[in-house]
């Protein structure tokens, strides 16, 4: 069945990049999310990217998507304190009737 | 815009004992969702509707949970009777119909704890 795995935890200094990194199974995803989860609050639409896209740049957000691996990856430049939070990688097929989720990536930022 | 509204934001229960919660989508959203977020895990969906009919329920324990949509807005989501392993925080998204990507709009949640 669909998978998605993140590691658990990345800690980083605040100034320095953050890159937190995904893997999944189903190999008709279509579009692929990284949500972010502030404590005690749902979770928020960071940005995705579509399947058939090697890159997507949006401010301080980078992914990347190595579609042969299926590997997905979200660098945040410039990390600040503000950027501490649980990141959850995501995947849907077409259609979108499905959203399957990782167990996110926790990011703690050392001031 | 107003954002997804879910309540009530916590719950105590005793097993055995059955609870209620309530959702109200982001207007002209179509597409509703129930989550089931575990403590150190990432949600799972329970129950998914478009308008007002179930599109896929296939995760939802239906001996014990339930949840409808009347007039394809506010939804509610019940539990009859509690277990412990229900302790969770149950999120409502919300989807508008003609996105072509799936991009989901999460209410805060409510935390329930079964005791």
């Amino acid at each position: 069945g669909e998978d998605v795995e993140q590691s658990l935890f990345l800690s980083v200094r605040e100034g320095d990049s953050s890159v937190i990194n995904c893997t999944y199974t189903d190999s008709s995803s279509t579009y692929l999310y990284w949500y972010k989860q502030e404590p005690g609050a749902g979770l928020q639409l960071l940005t995705y990217i579509f399947s058939n896209m090697d890159m997507k740049q949006d401010q301080r957000l980078t992914v990347l998507l190595n579609k042969k691996d299926k590997h997905l990856s979200l660098r945040i430049a410039d990390t600040q304190t503000g950027d501490s939070a649980i990141y959850f990688c995501a995947e849907s097929n077409t259609g979108g009737f499905k959203t399957i989720f990782g167990a996110g990536t926790r990011l703690f930022v050392k001031a | 815009e107003a954002g997804v509204a879910q309540s009530p934001r916590y719950k105590i229960i005793e097993k055995r004992q059955s609870v209620a919660f309530w959702c109200n989508p982001i207007s002209g959203h179509a597409t509703l969702y129930w989550y089931q977020q575990i403590l150190g895990q990432g949600p799972k969906l329970l129950i998914q509707f478009q308008n007002n009919g179930v599109v896929d329920d296939s995760q939802l324990p239906k001996d014990r949970f339930s949840a409808e949509r009347l007039k394809g807005v506010d939804s509610t989501l019940k539990i009859q009777p509690a277990k412990l392993e229900d302790s969770a925080v149950y999120l409502c998204a919300s989807s508008p119909q003609t996105a072509p990507t799936t991009k989901l709009f999460f209410g805060s949640g409510t935390q329930l704890s079964v005791l």
